[in-house]
């Protein structure tokens, strides 16, 4: 199992530009989080899902919108980046289908973005 | 939401000492996660706990919960162990159903 994959690895953007974040698990997980870390802040939440076609927002959604369409894949869009989302980004899955550990958290290796 | 605080914020050890972490939160839980963050950033899953204590190596991890507290400790520490340690517990208590909460962190340094 390759576990939870992030791309890309590091992003240099513009202010205004778009992008989208893209997260991965094939462990079957039921749940996907995005986070984000800031210096002095801890990580923080943006947004969850509990399954395909579920989603809802964290701590800190502004600026940014996801979707599941399917049990993989749980990709994040900055729809006009600011420097304020200057941050490292963690994707997080959990809670196998099929029952089992719901709770052990397995993270991405983060997506460092740098808005100029 | 909960609230959680970790202690200390930064730690510094010889190579051998026995190192203690603290976690406090502020709404009852399912269950309470310990993080490990290299120097490189990724992220690892220590422990899951939800009540008493579990050891895997050199790591202890105990919880009480009644308290509302945690502690993580590293026996005959190693400059391995060098790395961010960080708490996590569900969001708004309970169970996290993917939402958690995290303590900002401990940055721990063990010299040789």
């Amino acid at each position: 199992n390759a576990g939870v994959t992030q791309t890309p690895k590091f992003q240099v953007l513009k202010t205004g530009q778009s992008m989208t974040l893209q997260c991965a698990q094939d462990m079957n997980h039921e749940y996907m989080s995005w986070y984000r870390q800031d210096p002095g802040m801890g990580l923080r939440l943006i947004h969850y899902s509990v399954g395909a076609g579920i989603t809802d927002q964290g701590e800190v959604p502004n600026g940014y919108n996801v979707s599941r369409s399917t049990t993989e894949d749980f990709p994040l869009r900055l729809l006009s980046a600011a420097p304020s989302q200057t941050s490292v980004y963690f994707c997080a899955s959990s809670a196998p289908l099929g029952g089992g550990d719901t709770d052990t958290q397995y993270f991405g290796p983060g997506t460092r973005l740098t808005v100029l | 939401k909960n609230e959680v605080e970790q202690s200390p914020q930064n730690l510094t050890a010889q190579e051998g000492e026995f190192i203690t972490i603290n976690c406090s939160y502020s709404v009852g839980i399912s269950a309470l996660h310990w993080l490990q963050q290299h120097p490189g950033g990724g992220i690892v899953s220590l422990f899951m706990l939800s009540s008493g204590k579990k050891k895997h190596g050199r790591l202890i991890a105990t919880i009480n919960i009644q308290e509302k507290h945690s502690s993580l400790h590293i026996t005959a520490s190693h400059p391995r162990d060098s790395a961010v340690y960080i708490c996590a517990v569900p969001n708004a208590g309970g169970t996290s159903y993917g939402k958690l909460t995290f303590g900002q962190g401990t940055i721990l340094t063990v010299h040789p």
